[in-house]
């Protein structure tokens, strides 16, 4: 079946460095990458994703590459806010028509310190 | 623009008792699933809906069960709770048809089993 590794967390670092979040997939067939951010008592929401091989998605300047060769789809920011603080996971949609499950990750928690 | 709309936000249960945590969505998706998230454990998936008149379970089914009541409303009904299910659960929902297509989660139901 599908999975998802995730880097353990907790990461901690401070403003202004770079983050970098490690993910990797097993699956069949061709799915799609995201990457879900959850802030302190709230749900999860999109940040970006990627739904084929060498597509990068990006938003709110984070980046994530999908790379089919490597099974791969890391998390990166330039220079991380407080405000980034935050736990992130990565997870795959399977391409099954019908049978469009999500796979998580277990989730890495980011700590910003000032 | 409600999105997935999870009722009730925090829950009490005696070990036991039963309830239902309600779930709707107002985007006109086909597929809806159920999810819990624990601590270490990432989000799995109880039950999953790929159109109305149809569930499957996930990864974690036992102690649930699940109502498609029409297009935009999944149910998820614990009969006898236990402690076990402590636990905050999302609902979510996607456009079936296309492995890219998002999932929008609610804001989660917080459920404490004592």
């Amino acid at each position: 079946g599908n999975s998802v590794t995730q880097m353990e967390g907790p990461v901690t670092l401070s403003e202004e460095a770079f983050l970098t979040i490690n993910c990797t997939y097993t699956a069949t067939g061709y799915p799609s990458l995201f990457w879900y951010v959850q802030y302190p008592g709230e749900g999860l929401q999109l940040l970006l994703k990627a739904t084929k091989a060498d597509d990068k998605g990006s938003n709110k300047g984070f980046e994530a590459t999908y790379r089919k060769e490597t099974t791969s789809f890391h998390l990166e920011k330039g220079s991380v806010q407080v405000s980034d603080s935050a736990v992130y996971f990565c997870a795959l949609k399977g391409s099954n028509f019908g049978n469009e499950k999500l796979t998580f990750g277990t989730g890495t928690r980011l700590t910003i310190i000032p | 623009n409600a999105g997935v709309t999870q009722t009730p936000k925090f829950q009490v249960l005696k070990t036991g008792q039963s309830m239902t945590l309600q779930c709707a969505q107002d985007m006109n998706h086909n597929s809806m699933y159920w999810y819990r998230q624990d601590p270490g454990m990432g989000l799995r998936l109880i039950y999953y809906s790929a159109s109305e008149g149809t569930t499957d379970k996930g990864e974690v089914p036992n102690g649930y069960n699940v109502s498609r009541l029409n297009k935009r409303e999944f149910s998820l009904r614990l009969e006898s709770a236990a402690p076990s299910q402590t636990s905050v659960y999302f609902c979510a929902s996607t456009r079936q048809g296309w492995v890219g297509n998002t999932i929008y989660f609610g804001e989660g139901s917080w459920l404490t089993v004592v």
